[in-house]
């Protein structure tokens, strides 16, 4: 089966640190990507993952750990544009670029 | 702006009708992927075209159809409409089919059913 946890909402301070963790049991994987999607727009990519390890990207940055079944979202210096759901999704494997969407994790930044 | 485009912005109808949507994937894309996202479920993928052909399927209920044309857009047709179809409907497109591509998503078409 497919299955995609993500807390479903976090708190955090302008100018904190968050992690937003995401764990899978899928059958099959060939990647994990990360995207934010605020509230009625459409997702925006913001990281994929297919080997082990930590990938940077100015404030965000994003970790896998394939035998844990494990990614994790870093965001830094935050700011209140930040607010919105960041979703975890897994491309399924084989010939498709399929990606199995977990619900997302609806964060909100205070001053 | 991800450069793929949806019409219409907003869509009501009612129960029993039929609707079509519309995308046009970012200009050299040849797959366009179609998913549902409504309040209570994050996105689920409903199809997947690549170059005109069906790759992929997911959880598409009978009463959708959807296509991909020479020009490489794409339409996916609801029908029969219920009131739990009401949801955001969002294309994708990316540069190949297979490859672990970025899929970037247009800016989807709220249905409500009523």
């Amino acid at each position: 089966g497919q299955n995609i946890d993500q807390p479903t909402e976090m708190t955090a301070t302008e100018g904190a640190i968050v992690q937003i963790n995401c764990t899978y049991q899928t059958s099959g994987f060939n990647g994990l990507f990360w995207y934010q999607q605020h509230a009625g727009e459409a997702p925006t990519f913001l990281s994929y993952n297919v080997l082990d390890g930590l990938e940077e990207k100015g404030r965000f940055s994003s970790f896998l750990s394939r035998s844990k079944g494990y990614s994790y979202l870093l965001l830094k210096e935050l700011q209140m544009k930040d607010s919105a759901s960041y979703l975890c999704a897994v491309r399924d494997r084989g010939a498709t670029n399929k990606l199995i969407f977990g619900t997302g994790t609806l964060l909100a930044v205070q001053p | 702006d991800s450069g793929v485009t949806q019409t219409p912005k907003h869509l009501i109808t009612a129960t029993g009708q039929r609707v079509t949507l519309r995308c046009s994937p970012r200009s050299g894309d040849l797959s366009v992927y179609w998913y549902q996202q409504s309040l209570d479920q994050g996105l689920q993928f409903l199809i997947q075209y690549y170059n005109g052909e069906e790759r992929a399927k997911g959880n598409i209920l009978e009463r959708f159809s959807a296509q991909q044309f020479p020009d490489l857009h794409s339409e996916l047709n609801l029908s029969s409409l219920e009131l739990g179809d009401s949801a955001l409907y969002f294309c994708a497109s990316s540069r190949s089919g297979g490859a672990p591509d970025t899929q970037y998503f247009g800016p989807g078409t709220r249905l409500t059913v009523l």
